[in-house]
C-alpha cells in the first residue's frame, strides 16, 4: 500500500526558508492530490495546501504568500518550501494523501519536526 | 473560512460507555466533505470517518459518524481502552481545509 515519508532539516533559522520532501512509495506521486499539514506541539492541525500533477495547487490563504509546493515525478516526491519563517512556524509537518472523495486524508507520513530558532 | 468548533474539550468515560463528540461548523458544510480523525500521542492522525458517515478502511464499527448542515457528531458506541486519544473533525469547502480544535477522550 501507499506509504509517505517526510524528510528535511529539523532546525531552520528565522527569516530563512524551510524545505521538506515527502517521498511516496507503493504508488505514484502522479495519481493523487497530496497535501501538507502541520501541527505545533500540543496544538491542533493546520492545512498548508495541496497539489496534484494533473490538477490545481491550492494553498491556505494565511500562508499563501510564503508557500510553494511542487512535485518531482522522476523521484516520486512532493516538496514544500516555506519562506521567511518565524518561531510560529515551529511544528511537526506531515504530508498526507487525499482519499476517496479527494477531501479527506487517508494516508499520512509519520511527520517531520521542524524547529525555527537561531 | 469555515470555523469548526468541537465540544466538549475533554470527555472522561469508562470502558464500555458511549462517547458522543460534537463538531459545529460556522456555516453549512456539504455532507461529503466532513471527516473525523483519531490521533494518539507521538503518532500521525488516522482517518476514521469521511463523507460524514463512511468508515475508513479497517475502522471498527463501534465508530460512527452522522450529521448535516452545521452540526456533526462522532459516536464511539462502546469505549475501549485503546480509544483514548484526541479526535479532530475536518471539512473541505471551496479548496480550503479547516480542522476543529479537537476533543480529548480519556478512559477512566
Amino acid at each position: 500500500q501507499v506509504q509517505l515519508q517526510e524528510s528535511g532539516p529539523g532546525l531552520v533559522k528565522p527569516s530563512e526558508t524551510l524545505s521538506l520532501t515527502c517521498t511516496v512509495s507503493g504508488g505514484s506521486v502522479s495519481d493523487y492530490y497530496l497535501n501538507w499539514i502541520r501541527q505545533p506541539a500540543g496544538k491542533g492541525l493546520e492545512w498548508i495546501g495541496r497539489t496534484y500533477i494533473r490538477g490545481t495547487t491550492d494553498y491556505n490563504p494565511s500562508l499563501q504568500s510564503r508557500v510553494i509546493m511542487s512535485i518531482d515525478t522522476t523521484k516520486n516526491q512532493l516538496s514544500l518550501r516555506l519562506s521567511s519563517v518565524t518561531a510560529a512556524d515551529t511544528a511537526i509537518y506531515y504530508c498526507a494523501r487525499a482519499g476517496a472523495t479527494g477531501r479527506e486524508f487517508d494516508v499520512w507520513g509519520q511527520g517531520n519536526l521542524v524547529t525555527v530558532s537561531s | 473560512e469555515i470555523v469548526l468548533t468541537q465540544s466538549p474539550g475533554t470527555l472522561s468515560l469508562s470502558p464500555g460507555e458511549r462517547a458522543t463528540l460534537s463538531c459545529r461548523a460556522s456555516q453549512s458544510v456539504s455532507n461529503i466533505y466532513l471527516a473525523w480523525y483519531q490521533q494518539k500521542p507521538g503518532q500521525a492522525p488516522r482517518l476514521l470517518i469521511y463523507g460524514t458517515s463512511a468508515r475508513a478502511t479497517g475502522i471498527p464499527d463501534r465508530f460512527s459518524g452522522s450529521g448535516s448542515g452545521t452540526d456533526y457528531s462522532l459516536t464511539i458506541s462502546r469505549l475501549e481502552p485503546e480509544d483514548s486519544a484526541m479526535y479532530y473533525c475536518q471539512q473541505f469547502l471551496t479548496s480550503l481545509v479547516t480542522f476543529g480544535g479537537g476533543t480529548k477522550v480519556e478512559i477512566k
